[in-house]
């Protein structure tokens, strides 16, 4: 298995674009999670679905940011408008199953804007 | 909610010599999972160990082993004969139960060996 793919790897936008991550998670896993991480908050989760459903987006900053998982083998994080405060590295993890499943994490994409 | 505490930001160890990182963590789950993840400069997140809150023994993958206290809610990671690779950060992050599967992280240790 190639592991979670996450595209793009990197981005750099203008403050008022639209921006969308993708996420190809691990075959047969039914557990997605999108981070952000930030020299200054650390790694913050920002919403996970469990079986294409989304169970906790708490997290997710505010209405700018949205994410969807419309099957089993795709996850997107939109933001509109972007801000430059959202310049972070998103991680996308997906993990099989509960309590001890191990969560393996994409390489992470990292977005400017500017 | 769970909470995971790691005091220390950075670290600076001599190499061969064995590592011990903090990580406390609060939840008041009756069971409930502790991971270490390391990240090195290229920004991967890559797991090391896990243990399960019932698990009797610590849990140990090749130089790395989990200190597990429950009483005292430690997991500190132990990383024996550090080596220069081992340079990373470091998150130790817990999963609640029940179908939650959500893994909170901590702030991370910053460690840094010397040759």
């Amino acid at each position: 298995d190639a592991g979670v793919i996450q595209s793009p790897r990197h981005e750099v936008t203008e403050m008022g674009q639209e921006v969308t991550l993708r996420c190809k998670p691990i075959s047969g896993h039914n557990s997605l999670f999108w981070y952000r991480q930030t020299m200054m908050r650390g790694l913050e989760l920002l919403i996970y679905f469990n079986n294409n459903v989304p169970i906790d987006d708490s997290g997710m900053p505010e209405d700018r940011f949205s994410a969807k998982m419309p099957n089993a083998s795709f996850s997107t994080l939109k933001i509109q408008p972007s801000e430059p405060r959202d310049s972070a590295v998103y991680f996308c993890a997906s993990s099989f199953g509960p309590l001890e499943a191990e969560a393996f994490f994409g390489q992470g994409t990292r977005l400017t804007v500017v | 909610a769970q909470k995971i505490t790691q005091t220390q930001p950075g670290m600076f160890v001599q190499e061969k010599e064995a590592v011990t990182l903090d990580c406390t963590y609060d939840t008041s789950d009756p069971s409930y999972g502790l991971f270490w993840y390391k990240q090195p400069s290229s920004g991967e997140m890559i797991f090391l160990i896990y243990q399960g809150s019932y698990d009797q023994q610590n849990a140990t993958e090749g130089r790395y082993s989990l200190n597990f206290q429950k009483a005292r809610k430690s997991a500190n990671l132990v990383i024996s004969a550090s080596q220069l690779g081992d340079s990373a950060m470091y998150f130790c992050a817990t999963v609640s139960n029940f179908g939650n599967e959500k893994l909170t992280f901590g702030t991370g240790t910053r460690l840094t060996i010397i040759p």
